[in-house]
């Protein structure tokens, strides 16, 4: 099984502050027949269902503001939100869907 | 809209069985690979079961192969899990979550449920 391990467990930023989350997975999610990583980011608010931010490793899904943006390849991959803003108070999750499906343990992201 | 509304989760005692069902609807139910995603009480995402669009092909961790049974009617729109011989560390939120049509273009699970609760306890 492909393992994910996320850093750091948990970050606190002030608002406008530029945030980066790593998530690094123990064999490579490049599916060969595409040359895609299949990796995904999740954003989950308190109380609320998980949310499909990123997938691709870098492709923003519809509707996403453009100051989260997915990168990296191979084995290591970054989220990176450009301006935090209040609304982004959330666990981010990683997650490779190459073989079988794993998630990453979370990112908690406080607003200071 | 896109919609899952998952039900069926409840208190059930060690070595009980319960099934979930996820009624669907907003999309072609049926073209869709659907899977169960659990969280656990420590926040953990865990991957329990993923049925094919026709619902030929099954797969499952090994962590509850032989004990879940992931099942869809396509008539109905409806996705199941009907769980057995369950266990403490089954205790979760479980969600039905759309996953693809076809593994090339494959996002991830691009929709999820609101989640139905399991816990077992005696």
């Amino acid at each position: 099984n492909i393992m994910m391990t996320q850093s750091p467990s948990s970050l606190a930023v002030s608002a406008g502050e530029k945030v980066t989350m790593s998530c690094k997975s123990s064999q490579s999610v490049l599916y060969s027949s595409n040359q895609k990583n299949y990796l995904a980011w999740y954003q989950q608010k308190p109380g609320q269902s998980p949310k499909l931010l990123i997938y691709w490793a870098s492709t923003r899904e519809s509707g996403v503001p453009d100051r989260f943006t997915g990168s990296g390849s191979g084995t290591d991959f970054t989220l990176t939100i450009s301006s935090v803003q209040a609304e982004d108070l959330a666990v981010y999750y990683c997650h490779q869907y190459l073989s079988s499906r794993t998630f990453g343990g979370g990112t908690k992201l406080e607003i200071k | 809209e896109v919609m899952l509304v998952e039900s069926g989760g409840g208190l059930v005692k060690p070595g009980g069985s319960l099934k979930l069902s996820c009624a669907a609807s907003g999309f072609t139910f049926s073209s869709y690979t659907m899977s169960w995603v659990r969280q656990t009480p420590e926040k953990r995402l865990e991957w329990v079961a993923t049925i094919s669009s026709g619902g030929g092909n099954t797969y499952y961790p090994d962590s509850v192969k032989g004990r879940f049974t992931i099942s869809r009617d396509n008539a109905k729109n409806n996705l199941y899990l009907q769980m057995s011989s369950l266990r403490s560390e089954d205790t979760a939120l479980y969600y039905c979550a759309r996953y693809s049509q076809f593994i090339t273009t494959a996002k991830g699970f691009d929709y999820w449920g609101q989640g139905t609760t399991l816990t077992v306890s005696s």
